[in-house]
């Protein structure tokens, strides 16, 4: 079946610090993958998305490459801050369907000043 | 940004009882579902829902859940007799449109604790 595979964390980065997170996923077909971020208290928020073999999706200084051949959706940002301090979570959505989403496990990301 | 809204935040109950999730998803989405996440663990799909039936469910939503729009505003996930392994944060999502490339828009959550 589906599936996404993620690094686990925390990761813990200074401000200003490249980040890398990583992401594989099995799938049948051409799914859709997502990050998807929570913010302490919120709910998750759509930050970017890919829809077919090498879209880059981007939002907030974040960018995902859609890397079919290697089936990985690593998400990347520059120069991080203290406040994308969250948990972030990679996501591809099935073929057909009513968006059923299938999630990985979530990497916690803490900046510090 | 319209909201997804779920009450209570966090819910604690008894093993054996009902329990009914709220959420008020966004006002022009027709698309509704629930997730949940078991701490540890990946947020898994349980069921989605579009004019006014189930459209796809999950292994994990049995006999004991089921869920409801009793009115133009409100969705509902009720566990008719909780266990232990229900405890989890459960998340209500909705979207304007069905398809795999759109956005789902996410409540914050309600942590339900079965004691």
């Amino acid at each position: 079946g589906n599936s996404v595979t993620q690094m686990e964390g925390p990761v813990t980065l200074s401000e200003e610090a490249f980040l890398t997170i990583n992401c594989t996923y099995t799938a049948t077909g051409y799914p859709s993958l997502f990050w998807y971020v929570q913010y302490p208290g919120e709910g998750l928020q759509l930050l970017l998305k890919a829809t077919k073999a090498d879209d880059k999706g981007s939002n907030k200084g974040f960018e995902a490459t859609y890397r079919k051949e290697t089936t990985s959706f690593h998400l990347e940002k520059g120069s991080v801050q203290v406040s994308d301090s969250a948990v972030y979570f990679c996501a591809l959505s099935h073929n057909g369907g009513y968006q059923k989403v299938t999630f990985g496990i979530g990497t916690k990301l803490q900046v510090i000043p | 940004e319209p909201e997804v809204t779920q009450t209570p935040s966090h819910q604690v109950t008894q093993m054996g009882q009902e329990v009914i999730l709220r959420c008020v998803p966004i006002s022009n989405h027709l698309y509704f579902y629930w997730y949940r996440q078991i701490l540890g663990q990946k947020v898994e799909f349980l069921v989605s829902f579009y004019n006014n039936e189930i459209s796809e469910k999950s292994e994990i939503f049995d006999d004991q859940f089921s869920v409801e729009r009793p009115d133009g505003s409100n969705f509902t996930l009720k566990i008719r007799s909780t266990k232990l392994e229900d405890s989890a944060m459960y998340f209500c999502a909705s979207s304007d449109q069905g398809g795999t490339n759109e956005k789902l828009f996410f409540g914050s959550g309600t942590q339900l604790s079965v004691l």
